[in-house]
């Protein structure tokens, strides 16, 4: 069992949608990150959070410590948000979820 | 414009050749880290330096090497040991331990 999950693997939408994509973690962190691979390959840090709910325009990312799981929301949605999503767990080290890929249609 | 940067996009290598991948930051960041990406994998750890002259191994160090003689370079040298170095590699750099990491560009090393 890997010690990050990201549901679901792929995610098709309409644009305009609200997309929820998850995490489930089995290991102790001090920090979850999200993170942003487009098609060219580079890599975006979106949020990084250790409690409660972050914020940035259309995206909120929210943590359950107790419960081991993150979500990532994006409100609104459009095709450029079409892109792999990853999620991360640790501290100096960190480990990786597979990635959720995105694709929003017009 | 600060960020990091990783020369070059691709690489094309002959197998049994060494291959040095480049990762520069003017974040001033201390902490550097090297990442290797295969299809359907989340990214791993190869290498990682925490200040300058000082690097630990990762999870997947076997057949790379690495050297911190300068803050803003994280040189990682693909070796011949390594028995499957075609991958994407991501280089990233932080402030330190537990602060957001920035990620270069990367690099598509195909080794045939």
């Amino acid at each position: 069992k890997n010690e990050v999950e990201q549901s679901p693997q792929n995610l098709t939408a309409q644009e305009g949608e609200f997309i929820t994509i998850n995490c489930s973690y089995s290991v102790g962190i001090s920090a979850l990150h999200w993170l942003q691979q487009h098609p060219g390959g580079g890599i975006v840090s979106l949020f990084m959070l250790s409690s409660g709910k972050k914020k940035h325009g259309r995206l909120i990312a929210t943590i359950n410590i107790q419960e081991k799981h993150s979500s990532l929301h994006i409100t609104a949605s459009h095709p450029r948000d079409s892109a792999v999503y990853i999620c991360a767990v640790g501290y100096e080290k960190l480990t990786f979820g597979t990635g959720t890929r995105l694709t929003i249609i017009p | 414009d600060g960020g990091i940067t990783q020369s070059p996009k691709y690489l094309f290598r002959k197998e049994g050749q060494n291959v040095t991948l480049s990762c520069e930051q003017n974040l001033n960041h201390d902490a550097m880290y090297w990442y290797r990406q295969d299809p359907g994998q989340g990214l791993r750890l190869i290498y990682y330096s925490q200040i300058v002259n000082d690097f630990q191994k990762g999870d997947i160090a076997e057949g790379y090497s690495v050297s911190r003689e300068k803050k803003e370079s994280f040189p990682l040298t693909v070796t011949s040991a390594q028995k499957n170095p075609t991958a994407f590699y991501l280089c990233a750099s932080s402030q330190g331990q537990g602060t957001e990491q920035y990620f270069g560009p990367g690099t598509r090393l195909t080794v045939t």
